[in-house]
């Protein structure tokens, strides 16, 4: 069975440094979907970012990049220049392609970004 | 634009009382699902509505919960009787058509819009 583990309950970072966050995903497909939503407080979930497994170069939109691991299952996401309004939980979220479209999710990590 | 919307934004009831939280999903999406968050645990995924259609509800926890969607326009989902493991947040999301397929087999990515989810409190 697919999982997702995201094992940062909480982060914490300085406005304009940089913070990454951990994802490691199991699967025994190869051609899939991973994304990173967030979710500030009170407010919808938006997507972030994501990358196609098939895709060797790691996705990058603005100060939002990933690293991903695909022999290592591992999928991060690293926050350049962090702003206040990057604060949010942050979810880590696989989709094995499937007709469903389903998304499988970690437990999300809680970002605090301190001015 | 409207987004995808969800009534109510809170619910608090008592064990073995009936709730029933709605989705309106973005206009002209065809794809709706249902997701639930359970306090500090991962998002799970419930049930996928194509349209008026159930698609995948290997997701739904037992017979207590009902899902429609009459009309592939909003959708419900009625919890009776309401249990204290209940409790949680409840997330919907549309997607636009039906997700098409690479050569590869696999289907193409066809991004959820999530709505801001109800929180139900079951005492």
């Amino acid at each position: 069975a697919q999982t997702v583990t995201q094992s940062q309950p909480e982060m914490s970072v300085q406005e304009a440094e940089t913070v990454t966050l951990s994802c490691t995903y199991d699967t025994s497909e190869s051609d899939y979907y991973l994304f990173w939503y967030k979710q500030p407080p009170s407010r919808q979930m938006i997507l972030v970012i994501r990358q196609e497994a098939y895709k060797q170069q790691n996705a990058t939109e603005n100060r939002f990049s990933v690293n991903f691991q695909k022999a290592a299952k591992s999928f991060s996401l690293k926050i350049s220049d962090s702003q206040l309004g990057d604060a949010a939980m942050y979810f880590c979220a696989y989709d094995y392609g499937g007709a469903t479209n389903k998304l499988i999710f970690g437990t999300g990590t809680l970002l605090a970004v301190q001015p | 634009e409207a987004g995808v919307t969800q009534f109510p934004s809170h619910s608090v009831i008592e064990k073995g009382q009936t709730v029933t939280l709605r989705c309106d999903p973005i206009s002209g999406h065809d794809n709706l699902y249902w997701y639930r968050r359970v306090m500090g645990k991962e998002i799970k995924f419930l049930l996928h509505f194509v349209k008026e259609s159930k698609q995948d509800e290997s997701g739904m926890p037992n017979n207590r919960f009902l899902a429609e969607r009459t009309g592939g326009t909003y959708s419900t989902l009625k919890v009776q009787p309401a249990e204290l493991e209940d409790s949680g947040v409840y997330f919907c999301a549309s997607s636009q058509d039906t997700r098409k397929v690479r050569p590869s087999g696999r289907a193409r990515y066809n991004e959820q819009f999530f709505g801001p989810g109800t929180r139900l409190t079951v005492l």
